[in-house]
């Protein structure tokens, strides 16, 4: 019945290996969101995707990548994470812009050591 | 950008008790949601109002768009309600979320 799934859900890395989050959807939706909610946080919107096309927040560290291959996957690459990169990490996908609902998945907590 | 400010921050309540939290923004805005994060730290979608009033079992939601706020009720609050409630709302960016209140309910 999951509608956003994201894998995994816990994630532990190193301080300087490269890490890949992946966020799957069933809805069909056309944007699909990562945000970044620390402890005691709001989330925190690093990019999202309209379709293919690709909308980066101006104060998304270059250490942060996405990939969008398809309509049903997106991937959130850090490069070289760092100890305050240790976050929840949260997709969503909602059906257009500007307008509906916005489904999140249960997110990935990412630990950095 | 968009500022949302919620309030109170933090509500501590009498199982059985009624509340009500607020959610202002700064500009006029197509999209306002109401989620509630769960102690697993899944969102959850409670409302999508961008203007006008709806009702799901104990909770409802009221949007007034022209003076820029939006108040979410919880009625005779369970321990279940506990959590932290977030609002956010769309204009010409993406979701930006408030920083939520956080609600205790004690038994």
């Amino acid at each position: 019945d999951a509608m956003v799934i994201q894998n995994p859900r816990y994630q532990v890395t190193q301080f300087g290996k490269p890490v890949t989050l992946s966020c799957s959807q069933t809805l069909n939706h056309n944007v699909m969101y990562w945000y970044q909610q620390k402890s005691s946080q709001a989330p925190k919107l690093l990019f999202h995707y309209y379709d293919k096309d690709f909308n980066n927040e101006a104060d998304t560290p270059d250490n942060f990548q996405s990939r969008r291959p398809n309509t049903s996957f997106c991937f959130l690459d850090i490069r070289s994470p760092g100890l305050g990169d240790a976050a929840m990490y949260l997709c969503a996908t909602s059906r257009d812009r500007g307008t509906g609902r916005a489904f999140f998945g249960q997110g990935t907590r990412l630990t950095v050591v | 950008g968009i500022q949302v400010e919620q309030s109170p921050p933090d509500l501590i309540l009498q199982e059985g008790a009624n509340s009500t939290l607020r959610c202002n923004f700064s500009d006029s805005v197509n999209n306002l949601q109401w989620f509630h994060q769960n102690p697993w730290g899944q969102l959850i979608n409670l409302f999508y109002i961008p203007s006008g009033t709806k009702q799901n079992g104990r909770l409802s939601a009221t949007t007034v768009a022209t003076e820029r706020y939006s108040l979410l009720y919880i009625s005779s609050s369970q321990t279940t309600d506990s959590g932290v409630y977030f609002c956010a709302v769309e204009g010409n960016t993406p979701l930006v979320f408030g920083k939520g209140t956080r609600l205790s309910v004690i038994a």
